[in-house]
């Protein structure tokens, strides 16, 4: 059974501080790990993706792996009250077959002004 | 110039109806995909289908029906709708297994 936890929040933020999101996975076979952003009402749209361990950055976003702990977060730097939505960890597993992504259930993310 | 598009956005009908919903992306990815988000926003993945070849069929009710008529496309029919398939309904594509999904704007079904 595959499974992506994370903390459903809220997580609240103060503005300019780091965001920091956090998600834990099941399946070790899993090797590509991915970030969405969600606006309540809206689709999921990428924020990032991982793939080996370490750090990734994109601007103010950095995606961080730990394939020893299944562990993968994101931290978002100088936080706006744009960034405020539900951010969706998921995980790809490849092992046989063509699988969907596994999504977690997401964090609640609100940035204080 | 939409990527991924779905129709319609919202769908009301009542218990016991049969009712479609139409994907379309021009992205030219070969494999499409749909998902199902409930109430407490929990994405889960309903079928997966690789250059009109379904891949992954996961424990959904036999009432759901997909249809990929070539691979730009992927329609879903839901037969004898149940109040509990009520929810949102997202359509998406990517490149391969491996790549990034691509979504389209969902179409939030409610049952009566």
């Amino acid at each position: 059974q595959k499974e992506v936890e994370q903390n459903s929040g809220p997580l609240s933020v103060p503005e300019g501080a780091i965001a920091s999101l956090n998600c834990t996975y099941s399946d070790r076979g899993s090797q590509s790990f991915f970030w969405y952003r969600q606006y309540s009402g809206k689709s999921p749209e990428l924020i990032m993706s991982i793939y080996s361990n370490g750090d990734k950055e994109d601007g103010r976003f950095t995606a961080q792996l730990n394939k020893a702990s299944q562990y993968v977060s994101l931290l978002i730097r100088d936080s706006q009250p744009s960034d405020s939505a539900t951010y969706l960890c998921a995980a790809l597993y490849s092992g046989g077959g063509a699988d969907g992504l596994t999504f977690g259930k997401g964090t609640h993310l609100i940035i204080q002004p | 110039d939409t990527a991924v598009s779905q129709t319609p956005k919202y769908l009301v009908t009542q218990m016991g109806n049969d009712k479609s919903i139409k994907c379309e992306q021009n992205l030219g990815h070969d494999t499409m995909y749909w998902y199902k988000q409930d109430s407490k926003k929990f994405l889960k993945i309903m079928f997966s289908y690789n250059n009109k070849e379904l891949i992954i069929n996961e424990t959904v009710p036999n009432r759901f029906s997909p249809k990929s008529p070539d691979k730009a496309h992927l329609n879903l029919h839901i037969n004898s709708l149940e109040l509990g398939d009520s929810a949102v309904y997202f359509c998406a594509s990517s490149q391969g297994p491996m790549s990034p999904l691509h979504f389209g704007n969902g179409t939030r079904l409610t049952v009566t």
